[in-house]
């Protein structure tokens, strides 16, 4: 079944520390990506996506993910950070189609709570 | 800056009530979606529009209504609330054409309570 899926609902890490938030998909035409944040109160703000070409995507708020087909991943990473940045982050997919299309309906994962120590 | 907005944030209503939710955009957008989100639990997509007069179930069977009267208005309805609706209601929209349907602008939401 196609799915996406954020195997972690909690990470805490110290301000200044690295972060990696794991993400993975199953579907059988690699999907358009995307990694979203939800501050407390606050809607859903895009962080970055990938289409194609580099694997290694840079975003807003000094956010990268790396996509490696070989794993169905798409990792988001920060080489340190901020206290700015607790919040829940979200996973996102939208499926391509056979066509070549797609149906740009985006499809999330449950969202990693992120806490960020002192 | 996204200019959509949901209102009300926050509701807290009696079982069986009727209520809808706003949501508005002003970007000219012709795609808008509503998410449900249980705490814990992925956002699940339960209508969206193509445009005006277009209305689409989701991915997710719910209870709700939507209708698509102007470009700029998606509300949605519940006939008669139930505790089971309790969720967090988020409103979408995106351009059409392009990349523009990878650009969803998200609403900040409204957390319903059916008591």
């Amino acid at each position: 079944a196609q799915s996406v899926t954020q195997p972690d609902i909690h990470i805490t890490v110290s301000e200044g520390a690295s972060l990696e938030l794991r993400c993975n998909y199953s579907y059988g035409a690699t999907p358009y990506l995307f990694w979203y944040v939800q501050s407390p109160g606050q809607g859903l703000q895009l962080l970055l996506k990938y289409f194609s070409g580099d694997t290694l995507v840079q975003g807003i708020k000094g956010f990268e993910a790396e996509f490696k087909r070989s794993q169905s991943s798409f990792n988001l990473r920060k080489p340190s950070v901020h206290w700015s940045d607790a919040a829940e982050y979200f996973c996102a997919v939208v499926p391509r189609l056979n066509s070549g299309g797609s149906n740009y309906k985006l499809t999330f994962g449950k969202g990693t709570l992120l806490t960020v120590n002192p | 800056e996204a200019d959509i907005y949901q209102t009300p944030r926050y509701l807290v209503i009696g079982t069986g009530k009727k209520i809808t939710l706003e949501c508005s955009q002003t970007m000219g957008h012709d795609k808008m979606y509503w998410y449900q989100q249980d705490p814990g639990m992925e956002l699940h997509l339960i209508h969206y529009s193509y445009g005006v007069n277009s209305t689409e179930k989701g991915d997710l069977s719910s209870e709700s209504t939507v209708s698509r009267i102007r470009t700029e208005h998606f509300p949605l309805t519940l006939e008669s609330a139930r505790p089971s609706h309790t969720s967090q209601y988020l409103c979408a929209s995106s351009p059409l054409g392009g990349q523009g349907p990878f650009k969803a602008f998200f609403g900040q939401g409204t957390r319903l309570t059916v008591v």
